[in-house]
């Protein structure tokens, strides 16, 4: 089987820096990855970790230690829009589908 | 681009009524698709994926079944709607990255 751990709220001032962690445990491994969901939307994709360390794109950074069997999420200059619900996912090794975590819902306030 | 089309955007229906929602992906070939239910504020359940044409693989024991007629359609159906079905369903396409997953705007279902 398989689980993810993710805090389940957070809470953060627009313009500061917040980190999302997830802790996994799977048996076999194949990559972590993030999704944003804004309040009845649908999930659009933000970033992929294959292997260990630091994935960038724009305000959004992403680690993997596979070591620790843990990533975080890393949103930078916060924006109220960025108010949402973000989930980490695994795949597992040979598996054609994700394990999505129950998710963190980020508030952001002025 | 690729795009993908979810009907209807909202639908209530009776227990004990059928249900069948459909899935499309433009701009694509051969794709992996899925189908996905979240309870209001809680995680994504994966509910089936199809890697071809015919081939369905079910995650969780349920009411509920999908078929995939064409390579682009996925469609996911009931044939008796009990209370505990009520969620949002979502259909999701990748190709070659199975990390990497397009979801489209979902359904939201009621079952009274």
């Amino acid at each position: 089987g398989q689980s993810l751990e993710q805090p389940s709220e957070v809470t953060a001032v627009e313009g500061a820096i917040v980190q999302i962690n997830c802790t996994y445990q799977t048996s076999g491994f194949y990559g972590l990855s993030w999704y944003q969901q804004h309040d009845g939307g649908a999930p659009t994709f933000l970033s992929y970790n294959g292997l260990d360390g630091l994935e960038e794109t724009g305000r959004f950074s992403s680690f993997l230690s596979r070591s620790d069997s843990y990533g975080y999420l890393l949103l930078q200059e916060l924006q109220m829009k960025d108010s949402a619900s973000y989930f980490c996912a695994v795949r597992q090794t040979g598996a054609n589908n994700l394990f999505f975590g129950t998710g963190t819902r980020l508030t952001v306030i002025p | 681009s690729q795009t993908i089309h979810q009907w209807p955007a909202t639908l209530v229906q009776p227990v004990g009524s059928p249900l069948s929602l459909e899935c499309t992906v433009e701009g694509t070939s051969n794709p992996n698709l899925y189908w996905y239910r979240q309870a209001a504020g809680r995680g994504l359940q994966l509910l089936f994926y199809s890697v071809g044409i015919g081939q369905i693989s079910s995650e969780v024991p349920q009411n509920l079944s999908a078929s995939r007629p064409q390579d682009r359609q996925f469609i996911l159906s009931s044939k008796k709607l009990l209370l505990s079905d009520s969620g949002f369903y979502l259909c999701a396409w990748s190709v070659g990255e199975v990390n990497t997953q397009y979801f489209g705007p979902g359904t939201r279902l009621t079952v009274l």
